[in-house]
């Protein structure tokens, strides 16, 4: 497809245990992004990345996430040790270049029990 | 401290009337404002956006307002439509920092 794609759509996972979410961007699209967002807010900005680096991991809220990016293409947001808290839809983005409009996916439903 | 605030939770138009999403911010770094609109159960889409060396970015039923001075940017859609009914975001780059903030949304019904 030609959209951003995220997988998988929803994950049900029980506390303390890691969490793998992955995202495929749009071809081509060198800036990539992460959000998050919980139930009755808005989205909260977790990492970008310009090709394979993150020049800003400020937005993410502990040390238990992590993000990478290889090849310029997919990304992984691994959450270690899942908290109850961290149940929230998680939204990558992609974009032709930094600044641009993003292009979503359509997110990864994250629930801890 | 919320940087963009989307003050109005919720609104509710007739169709073909006017629906006016309105949008605060604080950061006056910010310089470039966007508008994104979500359906339930997918991501957010791009409808318009704003460079701050405008004030006004016109799309076909979409317009932007910027208001710099007053840190305020408006979104009006006309005439609105049933299909319109969405949840809006603003969202505010500071490209100097390279950071971006997201509003609450805003839940846009138009009634038939």
């Amino acid at each position: 497809g030609a959209g951003v794609s995220q997988s998988p759509s929803n994950k049900v996972t029980e506390k303390g245990k890691d969490v793998e979410l992955r995202c495929d961007p749009i071809s081509g699209h060198t800036a990539l992004y992460w959000y998050r967002q919980s139930l009755g807010q808005g989205l909260e900005f977790l990492i970008y990345f310009q090709g394979n680096s993150a020049p800003d991991k400020s937005g993410l809220p502990s040390d238990r996430f992590s993000a990478e990016r290889t090849g310029g293409s997919v990304s992984t947001l691994t959450i270690q040790r899942t908290q109850q808290e961290d149940s929230a839809v998680y939204l990558c983005a992609s974009s032709p270049g930094i600044y641009e409009k993003l292009f979503f996916g359509s997110g990864t439903q994250l629930s801890v029990l | 401290d919320q940087q963009v605030k989307q003050n109005s939770p919720s609104l509710s138009v007739q169709e073909g009337r006017i629906s006016i999403l309105n949008c605060d911010y604080t950061n006056s770094m910010f310089d470039y404002f966007l508008w994104y609109k979500k359906y339930p159960a997918e991501g957010p889409t791009f409808l318009i956006s704003i460079s701050s060396i405008k004030d006004k970015n016109e799309d076909g039923r979409f317009t932007v307002f910027l208001n710099k001075s007053a840190k305020h940017l408006s979104l009006h859609i006309v005439p609105s439509q049933p299909g319109d009914s969405a949840v809006y975001f603003c969202a505010a780059w500071d490209t100097n920092a390279g950071k971006s903030t997201f509003g609450d949304g805003t839940t846009l019904t138009v009634k038939p």
